[in-house]
């Protein structure tokens, strides 16, 4: 199974800066990987897959980059609803297992 | 638009079943697969188990398996997941989310499994 391995674990930044998220997969898995936002009581939601591709209605200053086992996810300009937790997702084989980081939670300095 | 609506959550004791269910609409059910995918209070999520488009294959993870039985039914746009011997550990909310291309693009909003004594 691949292990996903999100930092920081915390992340406090003011509004208006930006913040960049990391994470690393125990083994290549080429540009298969999604982020997700997730606010309290609601259900993850896909900002990013192809590990750049922004999903539809998803604000340009969300954006990503990697490949192969590093990824960083960058929020720019933050604003108060971007304040959430965020998790990268692998799906580079089938069938699953597609397995989830632990999550970042970004959180208002 | 799309829309998928789980129920069936519950506060079970550990050893007894649950049966969830997850209705969809506004799209065409038959041709996506449905996976389930968990979230224990406080924690990361854990993908659980998924039935292919047609529903002739399905595949869980280790922590589930042959113990999770995962279904659709696409006469009444529902996908099931059928637990049994529930422990503890597997206290979670529950959500069923559509795939499109290997991703996870539409989710319901989720319902909680409580395995409790």
């Amino acid at each position: 199974e691949i292990v996903m391995t999100q930092s920081p674990a915390t992340l406090s930044v003011s509004p208006g800066e930006s913040a960049t998220l990391s994470c690393r997969a125990s083994q290549s898995i080429t540009s298969s990987l999604a982020w997700f936002q997730q606010k309290p009581g609601q259900p993850p939601r896909l900002l990013i897959y192809g590990a750049s591709t922004r999903a539809p209605d998803i604000p340009a200053r969300f954006s990503g980059s990697g490949s192969g086992t590093e990824f960083t996810l960058t929020v720019s300009g933050l604003q108060s609803e971007d304040f959430a937790v965020y998790y990268c997702q692998q799906y580079n084989n089938w069938p699953p297992p597609w397995t989830f980081g632990q999550g970042t939670k970004l959180e208002i300095k | 638009q799309v829309q998928l609506v789980e129920s069936g959550g519950g506060v079970v004791q550990p050893g007894r079943s649950l049966t969830l269910s997850c209705a969809a609409s506004g799209f065409t059910f038959r041709s996506y697969a449905i996976h389930w995918v968990r979230q224990a209070p406080g924690k990361e999520l854990e993908w659980v188990a998924v039935v292919t488009y047609g529903g002739s294959s399905m595949y869980y993870a280790d922590s589930v398996k042959g113990r999770f039985t995962v279904s659709k039914d696409t006469a009444t746009n529902t996908a099931y997941l059928q637990m049994k011997n529930l422990t503890i550990e597997d206290t979670a909310i529950y959500f069923c989310t559509r795939e499109k291309g290997r991703l996870f693009d539409y989710w319901g909003q989720g319902t909680l499994v409580t395995v409790s004594s």
